[in-house]
Order: C-alpha cells, then structure tokens, then sequence
C-alpha cells in the first residue's frame, strides 16, 4: 500500500522569504502523479502544483515549485517570496496512474501548517 | 469555469433526522468523489462515481447514501448519523479519460450532528 509522510506538523515562514515543505513518499509503483494542494482557513482545497512521475523536469507554478526526487520518493514544495496569503494547511497527494477511467484515490499525507509572518 | 459547488454551507441534524448532501459542477467531468474531513486531519475518501456508477466505496457506513442522479450531480443521504459523524464533508470531480485527472474540490459542508 502507498503511503505519504509530511514530518513538518507546523512551519513558520517570514513575509517575502522562501520556505520549503517535506514530503515523503513509500510506493512500488512507477507511474504515479503527486499533488500539493492548499487548504486555507476557509477550507476549501486548492490545487496548488502536480507533477507526473514520468516527467523529470521539475513542476513550477509562479512562485510555487517542487524538487522531485524519484529515486528518493521524495517531493518537496518550495515557496518562494512568501505572502501573507500562503498562510494554510498544506497537503502533499499521491495517486496512481492505475485505474484513471474510473476516478483516483488520492493518498494525502498529514499536513504542514504554514504561518506567514508580516 | 473550474468550480464545484456544495449546498448547503453549514448543516445542523439530530441523530433521527434524514438530510442530504448536494455537489454540483459543469466542467463535463465524470469522476465526482465525496471526502470526509476532521479538523486538522486531511481528508478521507468515502465514495467515487464514474461515468454516473459508483465505483469506489470506502467501506462507509450505511447510514451514508451516495446518488449520482446525473453526470453534473452528486448527493449524499444522510439518515441516522452519530456526533462523531460531525465534519467538514467535501466534494471533488475530476475528468476520467486523462491519466493526470486531478481533483477540483468544493467549499464543503460543515455538518453537526447534535
């Protein structure tokens, strides 16, 4: 079975600065997809950045990029020039590439509460 | 337009009342899912639908009914729930014939079951 770890609990961040959240992941598959999604005080879920297994250039959405590391099953999200809108839950996601025609299950890990601070 | 929609926003029940759940979302997509969160907790999935037949089942407690009346509708019966069944109830669709298909979700309902 697939699992996905985020160690980090909470973060703190400063406005402006660039912050980086962990997340780990355990599968025997090789084709895969990895999310991170959002989660603000509001919460409603944001899709914030995927990245296909099969790719290995890394996924970039404005100041939000990941470092994929296959080998290492390791997928972390790099904030970059944070702002005080960042300030959420963040979720990191797997889902198999297998049995896309009938929907996929998303694996989420823990969480990362991230803090901005002015 | 990438929006889910969920009604109502916020939920009250007693634990003999029978209520339902509504997810709407017009981006032609074919897998819609319900998720049930705790705070702090990510979310758990409870049922999928595609292409209007269920397809996942997440071994959920029948007092949780899940319809898909149509391909843009996604309703959750709810009859005879417990306190613990108090959450925030999420609803997803994604399309089905990408392999990357990945998930937009709603607002979410905020159910109490007193």
């Amino acid at each position: 079975a697939q699992t996905v770890t985020q160690s980090q609990p909470e973060m703190s961040v400063q406005e402006a600065e660039t912050v980086t959240l962990s997340c780990t992941y355990d599968t025997s598959e090789s084709d895969y997809y990895l999310f991170w999604y959002k989660q603000p005080p509001s919460r409603q879920m944001i899709l914030v950045i995927r990245q296909e297994a099969y790719k290995q250039q890394n996924a970039t959405e404005n100041r939000f990029s990941v470092n994929f590391q296959k080998a290492a099953k390791s997928f972390s999200l790099k904030i970059s020039d944070s702002q005080l809108g960042d300030a959420a839950m963040y979720f990191c996601a797997y889902r198999s590439a297998r049995g896309y025609n009938q929907g996929g299950k998303l694996i989420f890990g823990q969480g990362t509460e991230l803090s901005v601070k002015p | 337009d990438t929006e889910v929609t969920q009604t109502p926003k916020h939920l009250v029940m007693g634990m003999t009342n029978k209520k339902s759940l509504k997810c709407e979302q017009h981006m032609g997509h074919r897998a819609m899912y319900w998720y049930k969160q705790k705070a702090k907790k990510p979310p758990e999935l409870m049922f999928v639908y595609s292409y209007e037949k269920l397809s996942i089942n997440e071994s959920v407690p029948s007092r949780f009914s899940p319809e898909c009346p149509n391909s843009s509708l996604l309703n959750l019966h709810l009859h005879a729930l417990q306190p613990e069944d108090s959450a925030l109830y999420l609803c997803a669709s994604s399309q089905v014939v990408r392999l990357v298909n990945e998930q937009y979700f709603g607002p979410g309902t905020r159910l109490t079951v007193t």
